[in-house]
Order: C-alpha cells, then sequence, then structure tokens
C-alpha cells in the first residue's frame, strides 16, 4: 500500500460548483497534514494546512479524519483559476522533516 | 526575498553525460530537500539536508546519483552518467523552523521552479 493515495482524476467541474478530494495516508503515526496546488508546469505551492480540528481558508475547508487515516479538502464555488493539480502531504512530524507526497489529484474548472 | 533559486531551468543532454543541477535555498532556512517528479512517480524524496549533513537519502535511486551541500546556500544534484529514464523534473525545497505550523509543528517546504532534465 502506498504512504499517501490520492484519486489522480481529472475532476472536470463546472464553474460554481463544490468538488470535493479525499487522500489516503497508512501510517497511523503521521502528524502533520497539508495540502499543496501545483499548477501546469510550475512548482508545488502550500495550499493549506490541515489541522485536527478542520479549518477553513475562503472557499477551501480542510478536514482530518485520524480514525480513517484520510484527509479531504473542499473547494466551494469553483473558480477557473482553481483548475489544478492539488496534492496531499503527510509527514510523521516531531521535528521529523521527511514528508510524503501524493501523486496528486488534477482538477479542471470548465466554464 | 528571492525565494529558492535553481539552475539550470532545463538540461537537454546525451545518455552518458555527466549532469549537475544547482540549487540556492532561502535564506535562513536549515533544512533542504531534493524531490524528482515524473508522471508516473509523481514527487519522489530523493535527499534531504538539515544544517548541511545529509540526513535521508534512502530516495537516491543508485550510484549514479550524488548530493553535496557545502554550505548554508548551496547545494547541487549530479547525475553521472544520466540515463534516458533519469528525465524528470527535478525540484529543490527548502524551510525553516520559523516557517513551523503552529498547530502541526511541522515545516513549511518553499520550492523551487524546477530543473527539467532530458537525456536522449
Amino acid at each position: 500500500r502506498k504512504e499517501v493515495e490520492q484519486d489522480p482524476g481529472p475532476f472536470n467541474v463546472p464553474e460554481g460548483a463544490t468538488v470535493a478530494f479525499n487522500c489516503t495516508y497508512s501510517n497511523s503515526a503521521s502528524q502533520s497534514f497539508f495540502w499543496y496546488r501545483q499548477d501546469c508546469r510550475k512548482e508545488p505551492k502550500l495550499l493549506m494546512s490541515v489541522y485536527s480540528s478542520g479549518n477553513e481558508d475562503g472557499r477551501f475547508t480542510a478536514q482530518l479524519n485520524r480514525a480513517s487515516q484520510y484527509i479531504s479538502l473542499l473547494i466551494r464555488d469553483s473558480k477557473l483559476s482553481d483548475s489544478a493539480t492539488y496534492l496531499c502531504v503527510v509527514n510523521l512530524g516531531g521535528g521529523y522533516q521527511k514528508v510524503t507526497f501524493g501523486t496528486g489529484t488534477k482538477l479542471q474548472v470548465i466554464p | 526575498d528571492a525565494g529558492v533559486i535553481q539552475s539550470p531551468r532545463h538540461e537537454v543532454t546525451e545518455m552518458g553525460q555527466e549532469v549537475t543541477l544547482r540549487c540556492k535555498p532561502i535564506s535562513g532556512h536549515n533544512s533542504l530537500f531534493w524531490y524528482r517528479q515524473t508522471m508516473m512517480r509523481g514527487l519522489e524524496l530523493l535527499i534531504y539536508f538539515n544544517n548541511n549533513v545529509p540526513i535521508d537519502d534512502s530516495g537516491m535511486p543508485e550510484d549514479r546519483f550524488s548530493a553535496k551541500m557545502p554550505n548554508a546556500s548551496f547545494s547541487t544534484l549530479k547525475i553521472q552518467p544520466s540515463e534516458p529514464r533519469d528525465s524528470a523534473v527535478y525540484f529543490c525545497a527548502s524551510s525553516s523552523p520559523q516557517g513551523r505550523n503552529p498547530n502541526s509543528g511541522a515545516n513549511v517546504l518553499t520550492f523551487g521552479a524546477g530543473s527539467r532534465l532530458t537525456v536522449l
């Protein structure tokens, strides 16, 4: 089983739609979780951290479910500019720097 | 802040040639990471350094790959000899304790723009 698994998509959604991605991780000791965004032919950039209690940043909501070992990202009112690949990132925390990236979920927002 | 700077941005070389990729991390960042990204395998961690010391090189594919960090502001990733299967985008990233997420305690990575390598 891969350490971090994501549905590669693509998810094709119309503008204004709500879309959600899940990401599962295998190591139950994982402590830190993030979503990164990667535009075509660009580098990954941090979108948001994922807190245990869940967190929201504008149209984006991240959730963590430790019992089932998955994190989710919800995007409301999708914009054309949201089209990108969304990477799930997990690390063991505790000062250990090694993070593991999922292969990403591709989102295409259609006019 | 100029961010993480990588060079070259693009390199096309022939099989068997030596390739050297360079990275300048963000000033003050004490951790540096080399990743490789391909369509098939996604982002793979090759090696990371903490305070210029290699901590985990378990992702380095084989002896043809080597990485150095002679000082806090410079790192190289070398492939010798290169092979067509090494074709990928190689990213360098850096992080610092100051970038630590207060809730998770984990450091956030800042990536360079990447070096796109094509080995013919």
